[in-house]
């Protein structure tokens, strides 16, 4: 079974400082793994993924996430908070070779920006 | 520009009624729909998968006869809350997946149960 673990349930920056929201998975096979951003009465909107190669994975508006297996971890970053960002993160895993790929959500890290 | 269409984005209605919530998918075809559910403040519980031409699965400790789902066609999956109560009132988001398609979701539909 596979399994999300995102610390942090709220997480505060000033404008201009790093982003970095943490996630931690568990997995029985190589998962794929991404980010997801929701904003208030919206559906998920990906971010990244990772599935195979690069473990350093770019994604949309400026964040990037690495893929550590040693420390079953997929933590996103960004090097300089906008406004903008405020929203409620999900990190999700999906194990590949599930017949239905199914994805687990973390709880979500709501990331709130300080200006 | 959108991938999933979701409809209503918005519905409040009286408690008794059934509640139909279409899902569609715009820029290619649906192998497989996901029904999820979101309480507030907190994250996605997958309701149900479902593919194409096939009935529907539920996760455990949703009932399947009260969220009835048919994905009648490669583009278009319908979630009915029947006979709908106040704690029925919730965000509902459904996703699609294609092959080779990552999953792409709705924008969502809040459902108010007076």
């Amino acid at each position: 079974a596979q399994s999300v673990t995102q610390l942090g349930s709220h997480v505060s920056v000033s404008e201009g400082a790093l982003v970095l929201l943490r996630c931690n998975y568990s997995s029985s096979v190589p998962p794929y793994l991404f980010w997801y951003v929701q904003y208030p009465n919206q559906g998920l909107q990906l971010l990244l993924k990772y599935t195979t190669g690069a473990t350093l994975v770019k994604g949309i508006n400026g964040f990037e996430a690495e893929f550590k297996k040693s420390e079953t971890s997929f933590h996103l970053t960004k090097p300089s908070a906008h406004m903008s960002d405020a929203a409620e993160y999900f990190c999700a895993v999906s194990e590949k070779g599930a017949g239905s790929y199914q994805l687990t959500f973390g709880k979500g890290t709501k990331l709130s920006v300080i200006p | 520009g959108a991938v999933v269409s979701q409809h209503p984005s918005w519905v409040i209605c009286k408690s008794g009624t059934s509640v139909k919530i279409e899902c569609r998918s715009l820029d290619f075809q649906a192998t497989t729909m996901f029904w999820y559910r979101q309480f507030p403040k907190q994250s996605l519980m997958l309701m149900a998968t479902s593919n194409e031409g096939s009935k529907a699965t539920y996760e455990q400790g949703v009932e399947k006869d009260k969220f009835l789902i048919n994905h009648a066609s490669l583009t278009l999956s319908t979630l009915t809350v029947t006979s709908a109560h106040p704690e029925d009132s919730s965000f509902y988001i459904c996703s699609v997946r294609g092959v080779s398609q990552p999953q792409h979701f709705g924008d969502g539909t809040r459902l108010s149960i007076l």
